[in-house]
């Protein structure tokens, strides 16, 4: 009965590497989310999409690539990962809609990169 | 552009005492504020929110006041406990429903 769960929860791997995390809601809700949480806590948006479709894009290289194939599902792929990458990555999920509500968050993929 | 910013960043106190977290965000059209409390290693999850047309907002001992005028809000914790101890984030919708988050503050309450 996890509303937002997210796989893997580690994944350490070599510079260069090209990698995906998954992320999943049963919710029911409209809009999904990626942030990036860097060493120092700090919570940044990266992508939103609401109902598969594509709705915030924030000044990420484009070697990150989300994927929406439902608007229960929305994967992360990460191209020629860099050590700058390394950080936790959480999904969020929110019914929508234009004045803001409630994010519930995954627990998060803890990405090392070596 | 987009700001929200979040005061202090640290905040130790007594077991018993109270907790204030200040926010101030630019987007005076921010209609939607929620405050979310992340423990070590976990999720981020919310603990209260407070819309624009609402001044004041309480929840057992957690409270929430919106100050518009000012673009101010904040958060109190009277009768804190060691298990208050966490980062606090609080953040501001804009436009279409992204919420903006404050840098966190690490909250310590020593027993």
């Amino acid at each position: 009965d996890t509303a937002v769960s997210q796989t893997p929860k580690y994944l350490v791997t070599q510079m260069g590497n090209d990698k995906s995390i998954k992320c999943e809601q049963n919710l029911g809700h409209d809009t999904m989310y990626w942030y990036k949480q860097d060493s120092k806590k700090f919570l940044k948006i990266m992508f939103s999409y609401n109902n598969k479709e594509l709705i915030i894009n924030e000044t990420v290289p484009n070697r990150f690539s989300p994927k929406s194939p439902d608007k229960a599902h929305l994967n992360l792929h990460i191209n020629s990962l860099e050590l700058g990458d390394s950080a936790v990555y959480f999904c969020a999920s929110s019914p929508g809609g234009r004045s803001g509500s409630e994010q519930f968050f995954g627990p998060g993929t803890r990405l090392t990169v070596l | 552009g987009e700001n929200v910013e979040q005061h202090p960043s640290t905040l130790s106190v007594q077991e018993g005492d109270s907790a204030v977290i200040k926010c101030t965000y630019s987007d005076s059209a921010s209609n939607y504020f929620p405050w979310y409390k992340q423990e070590l290693g976990k999720r981020p999850q919310l603990i209260i929110d407070i819309r624009s047309n609402v001044g004041e907002k309480k929840d057992q001992r957690i409270a929430v006041t919106l100050n518009k005028t000012a673009k101010h809000f904040s958060l109190h914790i009277t009768e804190t406990q060691p298990e208050d101890s966490a980062v606090y984030f609080c953040a501001a919708s804009i436009q279409g429903g992204k919420l903006i988050f404050g840098q966190g503050t690490e909250l310590s309450v020593k027993p």
